[in-house]
């Protein structure tokens, strides 16, 4: 199965704050990533698709890169409702597998 | 507006069954693939099941196959998962979601709220 991994496991930041999350898979997934953002007791909820596309109605300061093995989630202006826990999730092959997910807290 | 509701969920001791239901609305169901996703307490997020929009093909994790089958009825706009043979390790909240593809890119763009199974004597 593919192993995807994120890191930090958790960060603490500030609103305003620039944050970068990372994901990395076991093999190369060409761009077929995504991004799930999850708040305490709700569904996650699709950021990113194809690994740099963002989802009608999310704001335009989280952004995707990356191709490959190696992918980034950016949030460029942290805001106080982007607390959450993020996951990466790969579509390139079955079994679809999540990150482990990054828990972003208010420093 | 996309919305699905799941089902079904309760506590169920182990070596069980139950059937979870996923009722979606605000768009033609029988036009995407379904899936199924649980997340164990404090835990993260894994895929169990997929089911094209023909009920042609039906995949799953191998945590549960064998004794999990999905199914659907685009008849009555109705995803399902029944569930057997249950154990503790099955406990979690449940989530049906759609699978969304454009040019081989595919993503799971709405999701359930969830509900909860619980496996214990």
């Amino acid at each position: 199965d593919m192993q995807m991994t994120q890191s930090p496991s958790s960060l603490s930041a500030s609103v305003g704050d620039r944050v970068t999350v990372t994901c990395r898979a076991s093999q190369s997934i060409s761009s077929y990533l995504n991004w799930y953002q999850q708040k305490p007791g709700k569904a996650p909820k699709l950021l990113i698709y194809g690994a740099s596309s963002l989802q009608s109605g999310v704001p335009s300061r989280f952004s995707g890169s990356g191709s490959g093995t190696d992918f980034t989630l950016t949030i460029s202006s942290l805001q106080p409702e982007d607390f959450a826990t993020y996951y990466c999730q790969q579509s390139y092959s079955t079994p679809w597998t999540f990150g482990q997910g990054t828990k972003v807290e208010i420093k | 507006e996309v919305q699905l509701v799941e089902s079904g969920g309760g506590l169920v001791q182990p070596g069980g069954s139950l059937r979870l239901s996923c009722a979606p609305s605000g768009f033609t169901f029988s036009s995407f693939a379904m899936i199924w996703v649980r997340q164990a307490p404090v835990k993260g997020l894994e895929w169990v099941s997929y089911i094209d929009y023909t009920a042609s093909n039906m995949w799953y994790a191998d945590s549960v196959k064998g004794r999990f089958t999905i199914s659907r009825d685009n008849a009555k706009n109705s995803l399902y998962l029944q569930m057997n043979s249950l154990r503790a390790e099955d406990t979690a909240v449940y989530y049906c979601a759609r699978q969304y593809c454009i040019n081989g890119v595919c993503r799971f763009d709405y999701w359930g709220q969830g509900t909860l199974v619980t496996v214990s004597s």
